[in-house]
């Protein structure tokens, strides 16, 4: 079932700008992750935040964790065209077998335009 | 190019036809999984395989039967569908222990139920 919502459903800025993204989640999390989908392909793992972090960067991106609210965000800096996706978050609990259950968010659609 | 390859990458069956959903790794990933995604929603768990054991079945139906011959290897056998199990089947592969480094995702199958 679906853990949390993203917030906006759909962005459309111009390249250059900043976008950014929430995500809430309703249960306990080991981590939290956010992934990339361009249409109708797979998803792209981006970045990780465990839940003992608060934020962790990685190029133009930053990723905030506030386990008090169950919310995070995602900052693309300096967006690009090749930026339009979908993303997703994701939080992750450990299940049986040592594997790792995956719940995603119901998702972001970012257009860049030109 | 991904380094789980999903295949086909499109399907079209009939009602009473049974099919197999493929999807292989290479990557020493000992946890694998099957997603289901509809239109412009996330994707949704289907199953769970940790060590070549099934450890997660999200009351899937059981005309989708879930195989995993070996470690690198996970088959989605199909038989008597209905139309509104028409989506893009995702496979993705993880390594127990070593979770930052996320999921890493197929291309999926895009399945149409006719």
């Amino acid at each position: 079932s679906q853990q949390g919502e993203e917030d906006p459903q759909a962005l459309s800025i111009q390249e250059g700008e900043n976008a950014t993204m929430n995500c809430s989640y309703k249960t306990s999390i080991n981590n939290l992750q956010w992934y990339r989908q361009n249409s109708g392909r797979g998803l792209v793992h981006l970045i990780l935040i465990r839940s003992n972090e608060r934020e962790k960067h990685s190029g133009r991106l930053r990723v905030t964790l506030d386990t008090s609210k169950k919310s995070s965000s995602l900052l693309i800096t300096a967006s690009r065209a090749a930026d339009t996706a979908s993303y997703f978050c994701a939080t992750g609990r450990f299940s049986s077998g040592s594997a790792r259950q995956l719940t995603f968010g119901s998702g972001t659609q970012l257009t860049v335009l030109p | 190019d991904t380094e789980v390859t999903q295949t086909p990458k499109h399907l079209v069956m009939g009602m009473t036809n049974k099919k197999s959903l493929k999807c292989e790794q290479h990557m020493g990933h000992r946890a694998m999984y099957w997603y289901k995604q509809k239109a412009k929603k996330p994707p949704e768990l289907m199953f769970v395989y940790s060590y070549e054991k099934l450890s997660i079945n999200e009351s899937v139906p059981s005309r989708f039967s879930p195989e995993c011959p070996n470690s690198s290897l996970l088959n989605l056998h199909l038989h008597a569908l209905q139309p509104e199990d028409s989506a893009l089947y995702l496979c993705a592969s993880s390594q127990p222990g070593q979770g930052a480094r996320g999921y890493t995702f197929g291309s999926g199958t895009r399945l149409t139920v006719v």
